[in-house]
């Protein structure tokens, strides 16, 4: 596995604001994901953050919203923009260490709050 | 439309008895499988992956693995308090770079 750590660990934020977390990770890892899970509900693929490219959303999401950033082989940040009470969720980073495998390691996620 | 179907429980299990989970998929030619576990408040946790038709056993884990019906499963022997979770399967579609999440199973051990 692979040690993951991502700052803040949660956050209360007020409407129309914009918070950036950031996803660490102790070894190079070929690939790395936001997902985000609502209160109660499983997990959902934000998008694909490609190192020294521009990220691949998922259906729903867009770079103006949710932009990525991936400078390097183990660091990756995701901004909410403009949030709404709506971005209220826990949003979680995740890496593939080995593609060959497709398993994907889970940081600890950032609780975020929206007022 | 790619799914992974779980039953959204709760079930209910008493402690020491065997608990068994189980996850239905929609492509027939998917290739890795996994089983999360996810306590509350925390982030997911890998417990099993699973590649090949039939059972991979892991202490007090198995995971079971039938491509034909497109079905796996998740067995926990002598359950445990600790045990108590949501449990999230995944599956990996082949030429895709990302798995699909189940909507999960919550699992309580009755003590």
């Amino acid at each position: 596995s692979a040690v993951i750590s991502q700052k803040p660990s949660r956050d209360i934020c007020q409407r129309g604001t914009s918070l950036t977390i950031q996803c660490q990770v102790d070894s190079q890892v070929t690939m790395m994901f936001w997902y985000r899970q609502q209160p109660g509900q499983s997990l959902t693929l934000i998008a694909t953050a490609n190192q020294g490219s521009e990220a691949t959303y998922e259906s729903g999401f867009v770079i103006d919203k949710f932009p990525i950033s991936r400078p390097n082989l183990t660091f990756s940040t995701l901004t909410v923009s403009n949030m709404s009470p709506e971005d209220s969720s826990i949003y979680l980073c995740s890496v593939e260490r080995e593609q060959s495998t497709d398993t994907q390691y889970f940081g600890p996620g950032t609780r975020l709050t929206v007022l | 439309q790619k799914e992974v179907e779980q039953n959204s429980g709760p079930l209910s299990v008493p402690e020491g008895a065997i608990a068994s989970l189980n996850c239905t998929y929609s492509d027939r030619v998917s290739q890795s499988f996994f089983w999360y576990r996810q306590y509350s408040g925390k982030s997911p946790e890998l417990i099993m992956s699973i590649y090949s038709n039939g059972d991979k056993e892991d202490g007090r884990f198995t995971a079971q693995l039938n491509k034909a019906s497109q079905y796996v499963s998740l067995l926990i022997r002598d359950s445990q308090p600790s045990d108590s979770a949501t449990y999230l399967c995944a599956v990996n579609p082949p030429n895709w770079d990302k798995i699909i999440f189940g909507k999960g199973t919550r699992l309580h051990i009755l003590p």
